[in-house]
């Protein structure tokens, strides 16, 4: 059974940058798929932030497209997310998944909080 | 970006009961395939959303079909008759017609009366 695990640091300063990474067991990520990043806000809004297919292009929300970056360890059978230059805004629960137009594995998540 | 409009907010409902939730698009969710990516998860507390019904009105896996899904063009609608204690949490509505980038809607709570 595939299952999707993130983890990273749960708290980030102001202005750094956000790292996490998702690994997956029970499926091999360049095998097939694209492997997203959703975030859900406190206050409930949900946000798509981007995708890195299974033969490793990626896709980003335009409002992120400056400060993210996804890339992967294929060895590893992880993908990872970069957000640069966070501000409290970005405090968030951020989920990985498999799939982009309706993903239905995802993760328990990973809460990150931004503060000084 | 394409504004996905969900009504409502909160939603609270009685034990057996039916529940509506309505979402709305800013632009037509016909793709040039003739598919329609108009998704519906429910995120129930402490866990990651689940997906129930995908492209309009299709049960996803497991899905009790005391969940259905309708819709076309720029409205759709959630239904949930006979109301259990398990299927409460927030609901969203997911677009995945036009992206980059995908849009959900706001969100609906549904609360036992």
């Amino acid at each position: 059974e595939i299952q999707l695990q993130e983890s990273g640091p749960g708290l980030v300063k102001p202005s750094q940058s956000l790292s996490l990474t998702c690994s997956v067991t029970g499926y091999t990520i360049t095998s097939g798929y694209d492997w997203s990043w959703i975030r859900k806000f406190p206050g409930n809004k949900m946000e798509w932030m981007g995708y890195i297919s299974y033969s490793g292009s990626t896709n980003y929300n335009p409002s992120l497209k400056s400060r993210i970056s996804i890339t992967r360890d294929t060895s590893k059978n992880q993908f990872f997310l970069q957000l640069n230059s966070v501000t409290t805004e970005d405090t968030a629960t951020y989920y990985c998944a498999r799939g982009v137009r309706n993903p239905y594995y995802w993760g328990q998540g990973v809460m990150v909080t931004v503060s000084s | 970006d394409v504004v996905m409009t969900q009504t409502p907010v909160s939603l609270p409902v009685s034990l057996g009961g039916q529940a509506s939730i309505s979402c709305r698009s800013s632009q037509s969710l016909v793709h040039s395939n003739g598919n329609t990516y108009l998704h519906w998860y429910l995120q129930k507390p402490g866990q990651s959303p689940q997906l129930l019904i995908y492209r309009v009105s299709n049960r996803f896996s497991g899905v009790p079909d005391r969940f259905s899904g309708s819709g076309s063009g720029t409205d759709f609608t959630l239904k949930i008759s006979r109301v259990e204690p398990e299927d409460l949490g927030d609901y969203y509505c997911l677009q995945s017609t036009h992206f980059p980038p995908l849009t959900f809607g706001s969100g609906t709570k549904l609360e036992i009366k």
